[in-house]
């Protein structure tokens, strides 16, 4: 079993829509919590941490559920320049950070 | 802040070559991680180095092995190498001073094609 599981996707959807995606990861221990973004053939970027509490930047809201090991990222009003790959993260030891295989999404006009 | 850098960004090589990549951290960074990413699949850590040692290690063979200078650049070196190590290869750096949540910041990569 992968530590961190995502569907790859794609996930199409047009301008305006709400989208979210979700994963699970299986070590308990796990420490801390991330979202990154992959542009093609780019290097992960930092999308946004997640926490217990939720969190929300702009567009993107975030929930983190210990308990059942849940990670999702919602994305509202989507823009064309959403379209990329969203990596979930968890960290296991000081920032080795575990990566899922990532989500691809892809947005039209 | 030039930020990660790494080098060189492409680079071809054949089967039982060996390979050295570069990465200079982030400008107050002293930690410096490895991360293999094979077409497709989400970034794999290789192992961490800080201080000059190698302070936790990945699934992966000891043909790949790394060093960390005194300036905290490193080197990622993989020995014997297979067509199975063409990848995405990323250099993440972090404070290890800080908290535990502190950002990594990633260089743009090396693309390594073994032929």
């Amino acid at each position: 079993r992968k530590e961190v599981e995502q569907d790859p996707g794609p996930f199409n959807v047009p301008e305006g829509a709400t989208v979210a995606f979700n994963c699970t990861y299986s070590n308990s221990a796990s420490q801390s919590f991330f979202w990154y973004r992959q542009d093609c053939r780019k290097e992960p970027k930092l999308l946004m941490s997640v926490y217990s509490s939720g969190n929300e930047d702009g567009r993107f809201t975030a929930q983190l559920n210990r308990a059942s090991q849940y990670i999702s990222l919602l994305i509202r009003d989507s823009k064309l320049s959403d379209s990329a790959t969203y990596l979930c993260v968890v960290t296991l030891g000081f920032q080795k950070l575990v990566f899922g295989t990532g989500t691809r999404l892809l947005v039209s006009p | 802040d030039a930020g990660v850098t790494q080098s060189p960004t492409h680079l071809i090589k054949t089967r039982g070559q060996q390979v050295t990549l570069r990465c200079s951290p982030k400008s107050g960074h002293d930690t410096v991680s490895w991360y293999q990413q094979a077409l497709g699949q989400g970034p794999q850590f290789i192992f961490q180095y800080y201080e000059e040692e190698e302070r936790q290690r990945g699934n992966f063979p000891d043909r790949f092995s790394g060093h960390q200078f005194p300036n905290y650049s490193s080197e990622l070196n993989v020995n014997a190498l297979l067509l199975g190590d063409s990848a995405l290869y990323l250099c993440a750096s972090s404070s290890l001073r800080g908290s535990v949540n502190t950002e990594a910041f990633f260089g743009q990569g090396t693309r390594l094609t073994v032929v």
